[in-house]
C-alpha cells in the first residue's frame, strides 16, 4: 500500500519570498516515483517537479526544488522568489515501479501576498 | 508535450439525465487511462482505471453501473454518468498514461459537471 500525507492545509508566503510545501509519503516498493503537481483556480492540473526514487541528486526546475529525503520518506517543495502566479492548490503525489496509480495528497493551497 | 483533451467541460442537465465525458490523448497512444472526482477543495479521488480493449478497474465504493467507462481506443475513452443526480454534480477529470509507465499521467482539463 502507498499513502501520501501533506500536513499543510494553507500557507501564505510573501512575493519575492520563499515557501516550503511539506509532503510525506509510505511504500514497501523499493523504487518509485514522486510528483508534486499544481492546480490553479482554473482547476487545471500542471506538473510542476518530479523524482525518481533511485535518483540521489533533488529534482530541480527554475525557481521550483524538492528535499528529497529517502529515509525520511520526506518530499518537500521549495518555491524560490515567489509569484502571485504561484497562489494555487498543490498536490504530492507518488507511484510504484510497478503500480498503476497515482496516490495523491490531501494538498496544500498556497496564497501569495503582494 | 503531450495533451490530453477533455470534453465537455462544463455540463448543467436535469436530474435523470446522462452525461457522456470523453477523454482523448492527442499526441500518444494512451494504454491506460484514469477517472477522478474531486469535489471543491480537496484531492483527486480515484474513481476507476481504464486500459484499451479491456473492462475498467473501479476503485472500491464506486459503482461501476452508475459510472459506466469506455476505453475503445488507444487515443479516447469515455465516462458516462448514467441517470444522474444532484450528488453526482462534481468535478471530473481524467488523465492517460503512455506506454511507458514511468512517465508522469497528463491530466485533461476537467468537466465541472452540475445537476439540477
Amino acid at each position: 500500500a502507498q499513502t501520501v500525507t501533506q500536513s499543510q492545509p494553507e500557507m501564505s508566503v510573501q512575493e519575492a519570498e520563499t515557501v516550503t510545501l511539506s509532503c510525506t509519503y509510505d511504500t514497501s516498493e523499493s523504487d518509485y516515483y514522486l510528483f508534486w503537481y499544481k492546480q490553479p483556480p482554473s482547476r487545471q492540473m500542471i506538473l510542476v517537479i518530479r523524482q525518481e526514487a533511485y535518483k540521489q541528486q533533488n529534482a530541480t526546475e527554475n525557481r521550483f526544488s524538492v528535499n528529497f529525503q529517502k529515509a525520511a520518506k520526506s518530499f518537500s517543495l521549495k518555491i524560490s522568489d515567489s509569484q502571485l502566479g504561484d497562489a494555487a492548490m498543490y498536490f504530492c503525489a507518488g507511484k510504484g515501479e510497478y503500480g498503476n496509480k497515482l496516490v495523491f495528497g490531501a494538498g496544500t493551497i498556497l496564497r501569495v501576498k503582494s | 508535450g503531450a495533451v490530453v483533451s477533455q470534453h465537455p467541460s462544463r455540463v448543467i442537465c436535469k436530474s435523470g439525465t446522462s452525461v457522456k465525458i470523453e477523454c482523448r490523448s492527442l499526441d500518444f497512444q494512451a494504454t491506460t487511462m484514469f477517472w477522478y472526482r474531486q469535489f471543491p477543495k480537496q484531492s483527486l479521488m480515484l474513481m476507476a482505471t481504464s486500459n484499451e480493449g479491456s473492462k475498467a478497474t473501479y476503485e472500491q465504493g464506486v459503482e461501476k453501473d452508475k459510472f459506466l467507462i469506455n476505453h475503445a481506443s488507444l487515443t479516447l475513452s469515455t465516462l458516462t454518468v448514467t441517470s444522474a443526480h444532484p450528488e453526482d454534480s462534481s468535478f471530473y477529470i481524467c488523465s492517460a498514461r503512455d506506454r511507458q509507465g514511468n512517465q508522469p499521467q497528463h491530466f485533461g482539463d476537467g468537466t465541472r459537471l452540475s445537476i439540477l
